[in-house]
């Protein structure tokens, strides 16, 4: 079964500095991964997926993550981090021919200023 | 982009009632919907994914017939709490899968907060 892991409870940078969120996942097959950013009381905002292709994927809000198949990773990162950043992160992954996505726990953003 | 509605976006209710919640994807069809449930502080937990026209599969320990999934048009599935307790209070995220276009990706609704008093 697949699973993903974001060994982070919370990670603090300092607005203006490169931040990254840490993903690693299992799954059979190739993984289709996905970032989303959810804010207090909100539903989830999609931000990037990877499927096939290029490994380095660039969304929305100029966040990009890097799929690394040999250390099973899907780091999401940012070259410059804005206070508005802050908020709670999840990465999930499908896996291929099945419906569902499989989040994990979540990793808080708190960008200081 | 995809958007996806959730009505109500709060209801709080007392102890016994049933609870309908909408979940709506406003400018595309989707085949497919799931319906989370997310706990202060925790992930989203997958409770049932839903097909248009046919009967919904739920995930191992979600009672099915507590949480009634219809999912009766490509653009609505409903979730009715039946008979809803405290510990049901919760925050319901549905989302919708879009295929169409080489695109394969959820979008989720902004969620609705069920207090059960």
């Amino acid at each position: 079964a697949q699973s993903v892991a974001q060994p982070e409870d919370q990670v603090n940078v300092a607005e203006g500095n490169p931040l990254t969120v840490k993903c690693t996942y299992s799954v059979s097959g190739n993984p289709y991964l996905f970032w989303y950013v959810q804010y207090p009381n909100r539903g989830l905002q999609f931000l990037l997926k990877y499927i096939t292709g290029d490994n380095l994927v660039k969304g929305s809000y100029g966040f990009e993550a890097e799929f690394n198949k040999s250390q099973t990773s899907f780091h999401l990162k940012k070259p410059s981090a804005l206070v508005s950043d802050s908020a709670l992160y999840f990465c999930a992954v499908r896996a291929p021919g099945d419906d569902k996505i499989i989040f994990g726990k979540g990793t808080r953003l708190h960008i200081l200023p | 982009g995809a958007v996806v509605s959730q009505h109500p976006s709060w209801v709080i209710c007392k102890s016994g009632t049933s609870v309908k919640i909408e979940c709506r994807s406003l400018d595309f069809q989707a085949t497919t919907m799931f319906w989370y449930r997310q706990f202060p502080k925790q992930s989203l937990m997958l409770m049932a994914t839903s097909n248009e026209g046919s009967k919904a599969t739920y995930e191992q320990g979600v009672e099915k017939d507590k949480f009634l999934i219809n999912h009766a048009s490509l653009t609505l599935s409903t979730l009715t709490v039946t008979s809803a307790h405290p510990e049901d209070s919760s925050f319901y995220i549905c989302s919708a899968r879009v295929e169409a276009g080489g695109s394969d990706t959820q979008y989720f609704g902004p969620g609705t907060r069920l207090t059960v008093l």
